[in-house]
């Protein structure tokens, strides 16, 4: 079946460390979309691709990193520098109309 | 800049009765969708329903429709016959037509529905 899968589903982070949060579709979109999700702030925009070797910053990308190396995969490294990366993150896919999500990933800082 | 608010946190509602949910949104645009997601609590985003701007008719999917009101900028999600299994988060999106390369999704901060047995 295709989809998007979001791995891991929980990940903890120490103080100061980087920890990379993965997303694979197999669905041929070309676009690739990372959000944060915080309680009562709805679904921000952090990174997005429209093509491999392409990305743009969204509305909250201090602190984050990605990269498109492959179509199928757009991977998400939150950094040292982002100083409140606890929350829910979301990947999703699409063509020009319509998105595709992951399951999502919780991070939360130890 | 478009913006998208809901001004409901939370709603309730008994099952098997209707349920109207708020969205307005800002934009310049003439051209857009609008979309309505749910997030059950597996916190997987469910789309339930969009609409084209440029069409005057409510989109429908079962007991889910819309009542879009351009000029007022105001795009309401309407749940018939309420089921538990719509307990759930929902939001509330746009999206520019021809967004180009930035085919971004614009999201509310959500509505937190329960459906009360």
């Amino acid at each position: 079946d295709g989809g998007i899968t979001q791995s891991p589903k929980y990940l903890f982070r120490k103080e100061g460390q980087n920890v990379t949060l993965s997303c694979e579709q197999n669905l041929n979109h070309d676009a690739m979309y990372w959000y944060r999700q915080d309680p009562g702030q709805g679904l921000r925009l952090i990174y997005y691709s429209q093509i491999v070797n392409d990305f743009q910053k969204g509305d909250i990308a201090e602190g984050y990193s990605v990269s498109r190396e492959k179509k199928e995969s757009f991977p998400l490294t939150v950094t040292s520098a982002q100083k409140n990366p606890t929350a829910f993150y979301l990947c999703a896919s699409g063509p020009r109309v319509g998105y595709t999500f992951g399951s999502g990933t919780r991070l939360t800082v130890v | 800049a478009q913006t998208v608010t809901q001004s409901q946190p939370e709603m309730s509602v008994q099952e098997a009765e209707t349920v109207t949910l708020s969205c307005t949104y800002d934009t310049s645009e003439s051209n857009y969708y609008l979309f309505w997601y749910k997030q059950p609590p597996s916190r997987q985003m469910i789309l339930v329903i969009r609409q084209e701007a440029y069409k005057q008719q409510n989109a429908t999917e079962n007991r889910f429709s819309v009542n879009f009101q351009k000029a007022a900028k105001s795009f309401s999600l309407k749940i018939s016959d309420s089921q538990l299994g719509d307990t759930a988060m929902y939001f509330c999106a746009f999206m520019k037509q021809h967004g180009g390369a930035t085919n971004k999704l614009i999201f509310g901060t959500g509505t937190l529905l329960a459906v009360q047995p």
